[in-house]
């Protein structure tokens, strides 16, 4: 089984709509983040939090929320999506030293009509 | 503004030759690199990686190189293989955050 698995793998949605991308992860790492890539941009922070209570914001976080529910669970949500919100979006994990390499989850695609 | 570039999206190498993909950064508080490796429908893997405070680091057919003066890192693969083809990020370290490039996508050729 993956360390690190995110649902949906695919979505798409429509201007307005609420949407809720969950990422969850065996590897026991305290450290959790949430990308997003773009075509020429590279992978984009947008989140990321170091234990169930900590939550911080990264380069591109307007427009999106996140919950940590657990050690194991990282919730990324759009409030109100829109068009261009649409992009690949990644979890990733790390242990508890900075620079850790980081494990990825598979991706979630998300179109915003 | 991008701190971490990659200015070649694509580089094309044929099976056997030396690959070379290259990154440069802007922020001097920089202090570990890493590369990673993609394959299509796949969430990003873990390369190798390279404190500041070496200039060399070689793992097999990967050898990273850092220039801290030119703020430049290269990743070397000798000898390349067609299964290295796939979109390489490179990544900077700074105060709990990574910094991504935007990739080049390696194709070596059989």
């Amino acid at each position: 089984d993956a360390d690190v698995t995110q649902t949906p793998r695919n979505r798409i949605t429509k201007t307005g709509k609420r949407i809720m991308l969950e990422c969850s992860q065996t590897k026991g790492h305290d450290r959790m983040y949430w990308y997003r890539q773009d075509p020429g941009l590279g992978l984009r922070l947008i989140y990321y939090s170091f234990d169930v209570k900590d939550i911080n914001k990264g380069e591109i976080s307007d427009g999106y929320s996140v919950s940590r529910q657990a050690q194991a669970k990282f919730s990324l949500s759009l409030e109100s999506a829109i068009p261009n919100q649409t992009a690949l979006y990644f979890c990733a994990t790390s242990a508890i030293s900075g620079t850790d390499e980081q494990f990825f989850g598979p991706g979630t695609r998300l179109t915003v009509l | 503004d991008q701190q971490v570039k990659q200015n070649s999206p694509s580089l094309s190498v044929q099976e056997g030759r030396i690959s070379i993909l290259n990154c440069d950064y802007t922020n001097s508080m920089f202090d570990y690199f890493l590369w990673y490796k993609k394959y299509p429908a796949e969430g990003p893997t873990f390369l190798i990686s390279i404190s500041s405070i070496k200039d060399k680091n070689e793992d097999g057919r990967f050898t990273v190189f850092l220039n801290k003066s030119a703020k430049h890192l290269s990743l070397h693969i000798v000898p390349s293989q067609p299964g290295d083809s796939a979109v390489y990020f490179c990544a900077a370290y700074n105060f709990n955050k990574f910094y991504f490039g935007s990739g080049t996508k390696l194709n070596v050729k059989p």
